[in-house]
């Protein structure tokens, strides 16, 4: 069974501080990786995807990647109250083919605190 | 913008009753998925299509059926309702290009069994 495994927090921060978010995953086969925010009785929306091993940076959130470790992080610069939200880590399987599913994670909670 | 729009936010039925829960998209997707999302267990695939009446299950698809008439709209069924199917009902779409991967969610279904 291909996992996603996430620490399901909740994490708190103080705002202005880093957020640091993991995600390990089991299928060594897996190319591309996707960190969804989900906030309180929203449905989840896509805030970074990452392709290759290395750094991706889009603002204040960075994801990085260690394939070889079958590792992702998500972090989050000058945290904000409004970044308190469930992060949640997906992957789609190797060998998917025109499957489009993703392997899900059960998110991590993020608490900001002003 | 990527529209994705479900029936209903809110809906409350009895034990037995046929449900349907319309999904639409309006950027031509070839994909669609329904999830449903518990407390603890995360998202958890119901079903998906690729094409027009082409459809998979996922992992949990006991007591669900689907339909895909029309490349914008993927019905979920609970052909006789139980308590165990309350839950929040996540319907997504995704074109499905390389290994972009975006899920577009709806604001989800939070249907009530009693």
């Amino acid at each position: 069974q291909k996992e996603v495994e996430q620490n399901s927090g909740p994490l708190s921060v103080p705002e202005g501080a880093i957020a640091s978010l993991n995600c390990t995953y089991s299928d060594r086969g897996s190319q591309s990786f996707f960190w969804y925010r989900q906030y309180s009785g929203k449905s989840p929306e896509l805030i970074m995807s990452i392709y290759s091993n290395g750094d991706k940076e889009d603002g204040r959130f960075t994801a990085q990647l260690n394939k070889a470790s079958q590792y992702v992080s998500l972090l989050i610069r000058d945290s904000q109250p409004s970044d308190s939200a469930t992060y949640l880590c997906a992957a789609p399987p190797f060998n998917a083919g025109n499957n489009r599913k993703l392997i899900w994670g059960l998110g991590t909670s993020l608490a900001v605190n002003p | 913008d990527v529209k994705v729009t479900q029936s209903s936010r809110y809906l409350v039925k009895r034990t037995g009753e046929k449900v349907f829960l319309e999904c639409v998209q309006d950027m031509d997707h070839e994909n669609m998925f329904w999830y449903r999302q518990d407390p603890g267990l995360g998202l958890r695939l119901i079903y998906f299509s690729y094409d027009v009446k082409m459809k998979e299950k996922g992992d949990i698809p006991e007591g669900y059926s689907v339909s895909r008439e029309k490349k914008e709209r993927f019905s979920l069924i609970l052909e006789s309702a139980s308590t165990n199917q309350t839950s929040m009902y996540l319907c997504a779409s995704l074109e499905g290009q390389g290994l972009i991967n975006e899920q577009f969610f709806g604001p989800g279904t939070r249907l009530t069994v009693l």
